[in-house]
């Protein structure tokens, strides 16, 4: 069965660095979500991708943040100058669109440690 | 913004059992769907279960169903036979129609399951 597989499983970055998150989608969806999971609290929603442009962002999602689909299979998350508070798991996400299709498929998660 | 709360930050079952996870949410929208994950010490999110708004009958699948009451915007999940393997943390997660296609999460249910 497809699944969303997610590079690397751990990053561990000095604050102030730039990351980027890499995701590949299941291969017939055409929507992508990166969320964020601070360690003891809830999944949050960091933005959407569809037709190669950001079709829904949180609060969060600030200039900081990022995401990109630069070839057909890869959905990247950079964070520029990272922050100790960027701390987290962050999960991305796909599904294939259209009304029964909304089961979003995640990730196993790339956890961001920022010293 | 739609709130989702799971009152029950820790629960407990003897193998073999059965255990009830409690979820409500908030809304105004009329169709929407909503989706129990389940996120083991690996921390990937499997989707448990699914259940489309408009559709009174509720969802089952194995040992997982779930007890949806619109009125009383209620979610909650039932796994029956409890299994050691079961043991992990489940999310409750709302994803409306009108709202775009993020989901919005519950703070979680950390499900201990005793030999």
């Amino acid at each position: 069965e497809p699944e969303v597989t997610q590079t690397p499983s751990h990053q561990v970055t000095q604050m102030g660095q730039e990351v980027i998150l890499r995701c590949v989608p299941i291969s017939n969806h055409l929507y992508f979500y990166w969320y964020r999971q601070i360690l003891g609290q809830k999944v949050e929603f960091l933005v959407s991708f569809y037709n190669n442009e950001i079709s829904e962002k949180s609060e969060i999602f600030d200039d900081q943040f990022s995401v990109e689909r630069p070839d057909g299979s890869n959905f990247t998350l950079k964070i520029r100058s990272t922050k100790l508070e960027d701390s987290a798991m962050y999960f991305c996400a796909s599904n294939r669109g259209g009304r029964g299709t909304d089961t979003q498929y995640f990730g196993p998660g790339t956890r961001l440690t920022v010293l | 913004a739609q709130t989702v709360t799971q009152s029950q930050p820790e629960m407990s079952v003897q193998e073999a059992e059965t255990v009830t996870l409690s979820c409500t949410y908030d809304t105004s929208e009329s169709d929407y769907y909503l989706f129990w994950y389940k996120q083991p010490p690996s921390r990937q999110m499997i989707l448990v279960i699914r259940q489309e708004a408009y559709k009174q009958q509720n969802a089952t699948e194995n040992r997982f169903s779930v007890n949806f009451q619109k009125a009383a915007k209620s979610f909650s999940l039932k796994i029956s036979d409890s299994q050691l393997g079961d043991a992990a943390m489940y999310f409750c997660a709302y994803r409306g129609t009108n709202t775009g296609n993020q989901f919005y999460f519950g703070t979680g249910t950390s499900l201990t399951v005793i030999p």
